[in-house]
């Protein structure tokens, strides 16, 4: 079964400095998705980026960005000039090619601090 | 104009009641799922329907029933609440079917349940 895991259950950054998230994952599997999600205090669900492994080059999204290391199986999110309204759950999550459940790490708070 | 819709966003309710939580998507999907969220912020798949058709069942009580009446809805039905159930649950839809992976999945706005 696939497993993935966010090391890190808090982290904080300065407003308008960088920050990076870690996910791992483990898995079988050769083609398969990466997500990154957003959850704020709303709770709702808000995609931030998504990555296809048989992609080397990594996704990027505006000040979001991967660093997708397929051999090491690790997909970690750059966040890059924080702001206050980065503060949220963010959750890594993995789908494989012949079904469509997302499988989600534990998630990482992110406090942005002013 | 909101694309996937959850009714109600709040639901308290005494144990052993019977409760249904109702999911719409207008992005023209044909994939929607309900996930459970618990009080650690931990997510996990329930249910996948693809076309009015059950696909993903994980290992959840049949107490929880989903019903699709037409690929753009996916009710929740729980019978005989339990404490446990308390979670946030949130429906999501995405495009593509089983055979197609990696398709982005929409999270409605979650429903809070409360058994008590």
């Amino acid at each position: 079964a696939q497993t993935v895991t966010q090391s890190q259950p808090e982290m904080s950054v300065q407003e308008a400095e960088t920050v990076t998230l870690s996910c791992t994952y483990d898995t079988s599997e050769s083609d398969y998705y990466l997500f990154w999600y957003k959850q704020p205090p709303s709770r709702q669900m808000i995609l931030v980026i998504r990555q296809e492994a048989y992609k080397q080059q990594n996704a990027t999204e505006n000040r979001f960005s991967v660093n997708f290391q397929k051999a090491a199986k690790s997909f970690s999110l750059k966040i890059s000039d924080s702001q206050l309204g980065d503060a949220a759950m963010y959750f890594c999550a993995y789908t494989h090619n012949a079904g469509n459940m997302l499988t989600f790490g534990g998630g990482t708070r992110l406090m942005v601090k002013p | 104009d909101t694309a996937v819709s959850q009714t109600p966003k709040y639901l308290v309710t005494q144990m052993g009641n019977d409760k249904s939580i109702k999911c719409e998507q207008n992005l023209g999907h044909d994939t929607m799922y309900w996930y459970k969220q618990d009080s650690k912020k931990f997510l996990k798949i329930m249910f996948s329907y693809n076309n009015k058709e059950l696909i993903i069942n994980e290992t959840v009580p049949n107490r929880f029933s989903p019903k699709s009446p037409d690929k753009a809805h996916l009710n929740l039905h729980i019978n005989s609440l339990e404490l446990g159930d308390s979670a946030v649950y949130f429906c999501a839809s995405s495009h593509g079917g089983q055979a197609s992976g990696g398709e982005t999945q929409y999270f409605g706005p979650g429903t809070r349940l409360l058994v008590l």
